[in-house]
Order: structure tokens, then sequence, then C-alpha cells
């Protein structure tokens, strides 16, 4: 199965900062079907980009996704409060589908 | 407006079987996979499995052995059983709607979550 390792494991920034999260496959990731999740306590995940770089419906312009083979990066170009939360990133190419083990992002 | 609602027991002794229903309301139900999610604080998310309307299944080989998704499109509903549950099955467990897929290429993935279960595994 193919491991997704993220880093880092918790950035700690404030409103307004750029951020930008790394996930490594241990395998090349199929036709880049690479998405990303947040996820706030309580709440299920809700999914950001799928394929890797397209926004899901109602996900605004500041979440963006790129990366392809075994290297992907979601950026958040203007953290707003609402965005501090957990990051998740899943490979669905190849099963099973691989979850990383996340990355928090905490208000400095 | 896509919505998925799911129940089934919280509390369950080990060697029983969970049992958790998804119904699904809005949006088509035919050409998507439905899958089941579960997260705990050891493993963090962990991909169960997923059903297709036409009866195809794709399990997660750490759970094969003792999982089933079946989907009932007249309810428009999908389930999961897992059974010989232990305390390493203690986790929130999630449905989604899974992938969708046009001429081969997958368009869509997990975009709709259900409000997520907790199933505690305790003698």
């Amino acid at each position: 199965e193919i491991v997704l390792t993220q880093s880092p494991g918790t950035l700690s920034l404030s409103p307004g900062e750029g951020v930008t999260l790394s996930c490594r496959a241990s395998q090349s990731v199929t036709s880049r079907y690479l998405a990303w999740y947040q996820r706030k306590p309580g709440q299920a995940p809700r999914l950001l980009i799928y394929g890797a770089s397209n926004r899901a419906t109602g996900i605004p312009d500041r979440f963006s996704g790129s990366g392809s083979g075994t290297d992907f990066t979601l950026t958040i170009s203007r953290l707003e409060p609402e965005d501090f939360a957990v990051y998740y990133c899943q490979q669905y190419g190849s099963s099973p589908y691989t979850f990383g083990q996340g990355t928090k992002l905490e208000i400095k | 407006q896509v919505q998925l609602q799911q129940w089934g027991a919280g509390l369950l002794k080990p060697s029983e079987t969970l049992s958790l229903t998804c119904v699904v309301y809005g949006g088509s139900f035919s050409g998507y996979y439905w899958s089941w999610i579960r997260q705990t604080p050891e493993k963090g998310l962990e991909w169960i499995g997923e059903g297709h309307h036409s009866g195809s299944t794709n399990y997660n080989p750490s759970l094969k052995s003792r999982v089933t998704i079946s989907v009932d499109t007249s309810k428009n509903q999908f389930s999961l059983k897992l059974s010989s549950v232990t305390a390493a099955d203690t986790a929130v467990y999630y449905c989604a709607r899974g992938r969708y897929s046009v001429r081969g290429i997958i368009i869509s993935i997990n975009d709709y979550w259900g409000q997520g279960t907790l199933v505690t595994v305790s003698s």
C-alpha cells in the first residue's frame, strides 16, 4: 500500500500568513489522484482539493493544490481564523486508499 | 443538496458485529461508490472500503476478512458490517460519497460525509 507522509506535524501561524503543507507518497500516485481534507473537532472531514489541484465545490480560492508523482502540496495563501484545523491528504489511485497522518495548523 | 445520515450501535462487546447504515438524501445514488472510513487517535483516518450499486465492492486488505459493505438502491442506503470486533476497532466511523468516474477517470471523491458515529468496543 502507498504510505503518505505529511509534514510538518504541527504549524503555529498567525491569521493573514500564508502556508504550504507537504504530502509525500512512498510510490507514485496514479493519475494525480490525491485529495486534501480539512478536519475540525467534532466534524467530519471536508473535501478541499481532489485530483491534486481541483478545488471542491464552495472552497475559497485561497486554497490551492499542486504536485504529481510522489510530492504534493496544499497552499493556503492567507490564513483566515476558520482555517486553523487539521489537514489530511489521501491518495485514491491505488487500493487501499490511504491517508496521511495529518498536519495541524494552530494559532500562534 | 446532498446529505448523508448514518446510524448504528455505539457500544459493542468484543467478538460482536458492528453494524452501521447510511442513508443518502439528494443527488444521484447510482454511479457512485459509497465508502466507509474510520478515525482513531492511534491510526488517524483509515479507509475501510467501498461499495457500488452494481454489487462491486473493494475492501482494505487489513480488514477484508471481517468487512461487508452492501448497497440498497431501493432505499438509497448502504451499510457496513464488521465482525469479531476488538478494542482496536474503537473509532469514529464515517460514511461518505466515494469515487465517481466518467469514462474511466475519477472526477470526484468523498465530497459528502455523514456526521460520524462513535463506536466503542468494551467488555
